[in-house]
């Protein structure tokens, strides 16, 4: 059984650039949660992937979207950086959309300079 | 929207000390999980407690969920026990993590 793998670990952006975040859920797992966690901050709930298609979003702007494959692997793709979106960012996978039973991945730590 | 906060904020032992960590939160419980995030960045679950008492090991986790706490409890802690705490709760879709108790167990 795999558990769950982010890449890249690091990431440095300048303002106003574009980047994708990827992440491959363990296996079996059909439903993806992306989070974004600011330093000495709790995770922030980004949105949630089930079967290729959104299921529920937090308050983020538009910007920050997503896409989940028939493999169940996904990404994160972010618009237009900024300098707040610097942050450490978790995607955790699990089963049928349930939020209890997750297995997170390490992280990708973007810094936007 | 569900408010949840962690108490104490930071937290130093010596090894082989006990602590208690404690989670309010403003809403009824659906899901109560505990969380572990290593100093690598992996957030790892301990425990999933709407409600009662569970135990793993030196850890366990009691949920009053009509007074709307939690309690975590690390007994004789270890170097490997550092890290922060995160507490968090379940609406719908989505998980809502407070603050996190920033634990370092000294040697």
């Amino acid at each position: 059984e795999t558990g769950v793998t982010q890449s890249p670990t690091h990431l440095i952006k300048t303002r106003g650039q574009q980047v994708t975040l990827r992440c491959s859920s363990q296996s079996g797992h059909n439903t993806v949660s992306w989070y974004q966690q600011a330093l000495g901050q709790g995770p922030q709930f980004i949105f949630q992937y089930y079967r290729e298609e959104e299921n529920g979003r937090g308050n983020f702007p538009p910007r920050f979207s997503g896409l989940q494959f028939p493999n169940y692997s996904s990404e994160l793709n972010v618009n237009a950086l900024e300098l707040d979106d610097s942050a450490l960012y978790l995607c955790a996978s699990s089963l049928d959309r349930t939020t209890y039973g997750y297995t997170f991945g390490s992280g990708t730590r973007l810094t936007v300079v | 929207g569900i408010q949840v906060e962690q108490s104490p904020p930071d937290l130093i032992l010596q090894e082989g000390a006990n602590s208690t960590l404690r989670c309010n939160f403003s809403d009824s419980v659906n899901n109560l999980q505990w969380f572990h995030q290593n100093p690598w960045g992996q957030l790892i679950n301990l425990f999933y407690i709407p409600s009662g008492t569970k135990q793993n090991g030196r850890l366990s986790a009691t949920t009053v969920a009509t007074e709307r706490y939690s309690l975590l409890y690390i007994s004789s802690s270890q170097t490997t026990d550092s890290g922060v705490y995160f507490c968090a709760l379940t609406g719908g879709f989505k998980t809502i993590f407070g603050a996190g108790t920033r634990l370092f167990v000294k040697a």
